[in-house]
């Protein structure tokens, strides 16, 4: 069965202190994995999307990895504007559909 | 700045009244869903429509129909609400069903049926 699991489920850190949020899955021939930031109140905002196993994409304090198991979403020297709920979801092979993971909650203290 | 809008932020219904979501976006794309948010379980895809009259189930659609006349509209209709229908709804679309490029999500309708 296709499954996303992103762990930790709640992420407290201090502003500048780097860390990572980690996705993991199995899926039946990956045709891609997918990030979002969601704020409250709102719907899932696109970051990247990643396609194949050592591919890298960033933006401004993000930067997301990709593994034949996991993928990272890593947050350098973060600010309290980081402060969302980041999703992951894969596409599997063949299917036209995302399957999303439950998120990690992020909350980036002054 | 492309768009797509949900209908309502907040709705209240009563069990057994039959609920319509609308959904609308700017950017002619050709696919469009409809998901459900609860915490803990993520997105959890409901229908999605690939063209104009064009339909598919997701993975949870017991309980619901949809409905694409024009492009640019997708519906969500809960023929008779249930508690359990409680949750927040979020529509999107996309230019490739693949979401390559990413889908563009609308901000959300929270529907609590009492």
């Amino acid at each position: 069965e296709d499954q996303v699991t992103q762990s930790p489920e709640a992420l407290r850190l201090q502003e500048g202190e780097s860390s990572s949020l980690n996705c993991s899955y199995t899926v039946s021939g990956l045709r891609g994995l997918f990030w979002y930031r969601q704020d409250p109140g709102k719907g899932p905002e696109f970051l990247f999307t990643l396609y194949s196993a050592g591919e890298e994409k960033e933006k401004e304090r993000l930067k997301a990895t990709l593994t034949k198991k996991e993928s990272f979403l890593h947050i350098t020297a973060p600010k309290p504007e980081d402060s969302a709920t980041y999703l992951c979801a894969v596409q599997p092979g063949g299917y036209n559909k995302l399957i999303f993971g439950a998120g990690t909650r992020l909350a980036v203290h002054p | 700045d492309v768009k797509v809008t949900q209908s309502s932020r907040y709705l209240v219904k009563r069990t057994g009244e039959k609920v319509f979501l609308e959904c609308v976006q700017d950017m002619d794309h050709e696919n469009m869903f409809w998901y459900r948010q609860d915490p803990g379980l993520g997105l959890r895809l409901i229908y999605f429509s690939y063209d104009v009259k064009m339909k598919e189930k997701g993975d949870i659609p017991e309980g619901y129909s949809v409905s694409r006349e024009k492009k640019e509209r997708f519906s969500l209709i809960l023929e008779s609400a249930s508690t359990n229908q409680t949750s927040m709804y979020l529509c999107a679309s996309s230019f490739s069903a693949a979401g390559i490029y990413g889908y563009t999500f609308g901000s959300g309708t929270r529907l609590t049926v009492v």
